[in-house]
């Protein structure tokens, strides 16, 4: 089975800390996502990647960056963290043909 | 632009009813189709998915969909629901030359009384 994991389950942290949101897969996928899940607006994509080192935006990128050093590992980081991205996040990957496995998810708390 | 309607929130079944849960989305194309299901504290997981071919699809958990393209809808059915599919579903979206990014309709909370 592809195992997708993320560092934390629930996090907390306070506004204007640096925030690192770790994920990890086993199966050599190709592509890697970050989505948050708000109530009544679904799964939005922050950003994914096709490739080691290789990123692209999605539709809410503005407050976070990524990081792709080894394939197997995407890291979303939330620069400066804000009360508004407090959020449910979601890892996903894919190897290509279509469809995304997800991680169990990371709810985190902005104070 | 692309997106995906799942027009109810919330939806409340008997168990051992039937269920369907209703999906739409707006594309120039034939996209890829896909069902996950969320339970509580989880992550998603894989339904089912539609690419080509038959239009009904047959999942998990005994769920299928139809694929329609005249009314670009794709809804989720179970002829009899148990109270364990209690749980948020998520209707998604793809399409070709995306690198496999999705799109998700804003999910549908299923409720089911014993």
């Amino acid at each position: 089975d592809v195992k997708v994991t993320q560092s934390s389950r629930y996090l907390v942290k306070r506004t204007g800390e640096k925030v690192f949101l770790e994920c990890v897969q086993d199966m050599d996928h190709e592509n890697m996502f970050w989505y948050r899940q708000d109530p009544g607006l679904g799964l939005r994509l922050i950003y994914f990647s096709y490739d080691v080192k290789m990123k692209e935006k999605g539709d809410i990128p503005e407050g976070y960056s990524v990081s792709r050093e080894k394939k197997e590992r995407f890291s979303l980081i939330l620069e400066s963290a804000s009360t508004n991205q407090t959020s449910m996040y979601l890892c996903a990957s894919s190897p290509g043909g279509r469809g995304l496995f997800f991680g169990p998810g990371t709810r985190l708390t902005v104070l | 632009a692309q997106s995906v309607t799942q027009p109810d929130i919330h939806i409340t079944v008997s168990e051992g009813a039937s269920l369907e849960l209703r999906c739409n989305y707006s594309y120039g194309a034939t996209p890829y189709l896909f069902w996950y299901v969320q339970s509580p504290g989880q992550g998603l997981q894989l339904l089912l998915k539609y690419f080509s071919g038959d239009t009904l699809v047959q999942g998990i958990k005994g769920f299928e969909a139809e694929f329609k393209r005249s009314q670009s809808s794709f809804n989720l059915r179970k002829p009899s629901v148990h109270w364990s599919d209690a749980a948020e579903y998520f209707c998604a979206v793809g399409f070709s030359g995306g690198y496999n990014k999705l799109i998700f309709g804003a999910g549908t909370r299923l409720a089911v009384h014993p």
